[in-house]
């Protein structure tokens, strides 16, 4: 199946800082990709949907200035956490949908754990 | 959205099959069922997904009740590895999805 990574795979920061994850697409181009968070023991929560080339749409109670996205390519999203605070650290997932039409599956990045101190 | 309710757990003896079954009655016309599994502390693998016939592939069957009101995943022979938690899962076209809880199958040797 299609391959999607993302970078960093476990990030450290200290409360106030911004932290920077990227979501990759390795092996086909994504117009789309899905940012989730999850907390331990819960399920998946979508976060936000990026589009390439636009504006990200943010699910309700999502704060757009705090959690920003940028989808410059097709093949790549960012997400960063602006002013991270502890109550942030949690594993951020993306994930992208191939472009090709047709191609509704979407595949999973492996995930990025962040601890905010 | 449509939703999908899963038991939340299930065992299986290793090298039976696994029978993992999903209801998703509000599902339109042409979305499809797709079904993923997490591991602990890993991203969601895919699967298999289906439209309204049954499907196979090398690891899993799936099977959809003429009305699509529901659905079975089919793990043929669980080895131990298997063990994860199974989301069943139906995207808007937009690509959205709301994720429940899934079931938490647990292979026991």
């Amino acid at each position: 199946g299609a391959v999607v990574s993302q970078h960093p795979s476990r990030v450290i920061c200290k409360s106030g800082t911004s932290v920077k994850i990227e979501c990759r697409s390795l092996d086909f181009q994504a117009t789309t990709m899905f940012w989730y968070r999850q907390f331990p023991k819960q399920s998946l929560m979508l976060m936000a949907t990026s589009n390439e080339g636009s504006k990200a749409t943010y699910e309700q109670g999502v704060e757009k200035d705090k959690f920003l996205i940028n989808h410059a390519s097709l093949t790549l999203s960012t997400l960063t956490v602006t002013s991270a605070h502890p109550e942030d650290s949690s594993f951020y997932i993306c994930s992208a949908r191939d472009a090709l039409a047709g191609k509704e599956t979407q595949y999973f990045g492996p995930g990025t754990r962040l601890l905010v101190l | 959205d449509a939703k999908t309710t899963q038991p939340p757990s299930m065992d299986c003896a290793e090298g039976r099959a696994a029978n993992l079954p999903c209801n998703h009655s509000t599902i339109s016309g042409n979305e499809y069922v797709y079904w993923y599994r997490q591991i602990h502390s890993q991203g969601p693998q895919y699967i298999i997904h289906g439209l309204k016939n049954n499907e196979t592939n090398e690891m899993a069957s799936l099977i959809i009740t003429e009305d699509r009101k529901s659905s079975t995943l089919i793990l043929p022979h669980a080895t131990l590895r298997d063990t994860a938690v199974y989301y069943c899962i139906v995207f808007t076209n937009a690509g959205k999805s709301t994720f429940g809880d899934g079931t938490t199958l647990t292979v026991k040797p």
